[in-house]
């Protein structure tokens, strides 16, 4: 089985203009969360979603939206880019909607944003 | 600001040789797992640990959950150079996954 893929792998955009990223789940996983990560540090919690509802959502402005499709494929957006929102967007799917201890994570290897 | 400390930040060590990675909070977790990333890549987990001094052991690599469930520790030995990479320890409080400030070791041949 395919793992968890994103796109695109890399992306400039310039300040002020807007994003969408994109990830597909493994199949038969319901759950995607998204995470930001700036150079050398760990990745920051964004949102949670399971079954197309939002089930968490971590400190982000509201420039930063996420929504989940049917086929439990999502899409990060985040409006009116600022220099600070350059890092590597990672996406991360699971079965349950619990966190990790019904089932683990697994993540793709991320979009690497550039905002100049 | 993040809610679990790792340290050291760095570490680079001689093949051979043990080390000890620390994963430090304030906050009660229900479940703690780590992670390793190369770069490039998403992080891979490695362990999930669940109960309150509970010890996971996979091959050279050696877990540990702090009784109180706030801290953890991660210890290598007989490092090799295959062991280069990013580790990050995560924790879940039961709405929210934090993950650690990430400790990035070299291993020299």
């Amino acid at each position: 089985d395919a793992g968890v893929t994103q796109s695109p792998t890399h992306l400039i955009k310039t300040r002020g203009q807007q994003v969408t990223l994109r990830c597909s789940p493994i199949s038969g996983h319901k759950s995607v969360s998204w995470y930001q990560q700036v150079l050398g540090q760990g990745p920051q919690f964004i949102f949670q979603y399971y079954e197309k509802e939002e089930r968490g959502r971590g400190n982000f402005p509201d420039r930063f939206s996420a929504r989940q499709f049917p086929n439990y494929s999502s899409e990060l957006n985040v409006n009116a880019l600022l220099l600070g929102d350059s890092a590597l967007y990672l996406c991360a799917s699971s079965r349950s909607r619990d966190w990790v201890i019904a089932s683990p994570l697994h993540f793709g290897n991320g979009t690497r944003l550039t905002v100049t | 600001t993040q809610l679990l400390e790792q340290s050291p930040q760095f570490l680079s060590i001689q093949e051979g040789e043990n080390l000890t990675v620390y994963c430090n909070s304030s906050s009660v977790f229900s479940s703690l797992q780590w992670y390793r990333q190369e770069p490039g890549e998403g992080p891979v987990l490695l362990v999930t640990v669940v109960t309150g001094g509970e010890v996971k052991k996979l091959k050279r690599l050696t877990f540990q959950f702090g009784d109180a469930r706030k801290d953890s520790s991660l210890h290598i030995t007989a490092a090799q150079p295959g062991d280069t990479g990013l580790y990050l320890c995560a924790g879940d409080t039961g709405n929210q996954f934090y993950f650690g400030t990430g400790t990035s070791l070299t291993v020299i041949p």
